[in-house]
């Protein structure tokens, strides 16, 4: 199974400021069609995730372009620009390249 | 506006069976490939199944292979799981959700496995 490893946040970030949070796979996520795999989610407190960008960097349908995902094949970003209140919550990455699915531990976004 | 309601959640004791049911719609349900992802209390998300959008392929983590059959019934645009022989280890909110991109997601349903 690919393994997906998050990074912690030095919490809280303070309102206005940028938030990058990290994710590393156990295997390149870049398939054959040169895509690669690779999803973020946001779940606030008492909600369902949320689909922010697939594919590793293409925001999904609604999302802010507050939200940018890069990376390479096995290491990767989602970077959040002028955290707001609303951006609280936790973030996961998931690798949809294979299966089974598997999504990272998530990391906590604080805000002061 | 695309709306999953998931149903059939509930307490249930170890070794019985369960099975839960999402109603999709809003979209093309019969376009889409659909997949289960569940969240024990406190901890994080974890896929548990997929199912093409013509329900010919089905796939399955390793600890619900055998016990749980994902099924789909396009003509009512409607998700199942099928949950047997269940394991505390399962107690958690299941999720019904599009599996090509994960963009659509229902508000979950408990399951909460126990005697």
């Amino acid at each position: 199974d690919i393994v997906m490893t998050q990074g912690v946040l030095p919490n809280p970030v303070p309102s206005g400021e940028s938030a990058s949070i990290t994710c590393r796979s156990s295997k390149s996520l870049v398939y054959k069609d040169g895509k690669t795999y690779l999803n973020w989610f946001l779940q606030r407190p008492g909600q369902s995730p949320q689909l922010l960008t697939y594919w590793m960097s293409t925001r999904a349908s609604g999302v802010s372009d507050r939200f940018s995902g890069s990376g390479s094949g096995t290491y990767f970003t989602l970077k959040i620009s002028r955290v707001r209140a609303e951006d609280a919550g936790v973030y996961y990455c998931q690798q949809v390249r294979e299966y089974p699915r598997t999504f990272g531990g998530g990391t906590k976004l604080e805000l002061k | 506006e695309v709306q999953l309601v998931e149903s059939g959640g509930g307490l249930v004791q170890p070794g019985r069976s369960m099975k839960l049911s999402c109603a999709a719609s809003g979209f093309t349900f019969s376009n889409y490939g659909m997949a289960w992802v569940r969240q024990a209390p406190t901890k994080g998300l974890e896929w548990v199944a997929t199912i093409s959008y013509d329900g010919s392929s089905t796939y399955y983590r390793d600890s619900v292979k055998g016990r749980f059959t994902i099924s789909r019934d396009n003509a009512k645009s409607t998700l199942y799981l099928q949950m047997n022989s269940l394991r505390s280890e399962d107690t958690a909110t299941y999720y019904c959700t599009s599996s090509h991109y994960f963009d659509y997601w229902g508000q979950g349903v408990m399951v909460t496995v126990s005697s």
